[in-house]
């Protein structure tokens, strides 16, 4: 069974830039989570969308925003990028529901924003 | 607020020795999880465990898990150097699924001949 992508593994942008990543989960798989991981904050949680809804909420602004689409696959959008959204952003999917619900991760993008 | 710690932070040791990492969570839950980072890699899911007392073991790693204590273990049997890695454990938000994880600091693993 295929794990689940992520594209781009990497990109480079400048402030007030924006920019789109995208996640295609593990067939079969209807949650698919975001994170992001930097040395200060650790991991960090997103969002998450299970259906095409968002299910679940972290504390970041609204410039981070996300979707999800009919086959699963997720995108997560930044906005007016700042230095500190300089981060490897990791995607997760998992069953989203069930006793032995875990999640699996992507291999990640990292952005760094200059 | 959901709290995750772990310690210690950094652990150097030898191959051949033994060694346990410790989770502590704020509230209550009735899972954690234990993933594996390998130094600019993704996580890799290590254990699941899913009720008070549940014990899992692959390889010279077992984790357990005691719910009342809000505690998690993970304890390293004979290190290897191949162990080396950060170990995170991670609490979801809500009950009865794995949404939302709370991940603690991690536990960098660094492994010595």
């Amino acid at each position: 069974k295929a794990g689940v992508t992520q594209t781009p593994r990497y990109l480079i942008k400048t402030r007030g830039q924006q920019v789109t990543l995208s996640c295609s989960p593990i067939s079969g798989h209807r949650s698919v989570s975001w994170y992001q991981q930097t040395p200060g904050q650790g991991l960090q949680f997103l969002f998450e969308y299970f259906s095409e809804t968002q299910r679940n909420k972290g504390n970041f602004p609204g410039r981070f925003s996300g979707r999800q689409f009919s086959n699963s696959r997720s995108e997560m959008n930044v906005s007016t990028l700042e230095l500190g959204d300089s981060a490897l952003y990791l995607c997760a999917s998992s069953l989203g529901q069930g006793y032995t619900d875990t999640q699996y991760f992507g291999p990640g993008t990292r952005l760094t924003v200059l | 607020e959901l709290k995750v710690e772990q310690n210690p932070l950094f652990l150097s040791m030898q191959e051949g020795k033994n060694y346990t990492i410790y989770c502590n969570y704020s509230t209550t839950s009735d899972r954690l999880y234990w993933y594996r980072q390998d130094p600019g890699k993704s996580l890799e899911s290590l254990f699941v465990l899913l009720s008070n007392g549940a014990v899992k073991q692959e390889g010279r790693l077992m984790a357990s898990l005691d719910t009342k204590a809000r505690l998690s273990t993970l304890h390293i049997t004979a290190a290897v150097h191949d162990l080396s890695a950060t170990y995170f454990c991670a609490v979801p938000l809500n009950t009865g699924t794995a949404s939302k994880l709370t991940f603690g600091t991690g536990t960098r693993l660094q492994v010595t001949l």
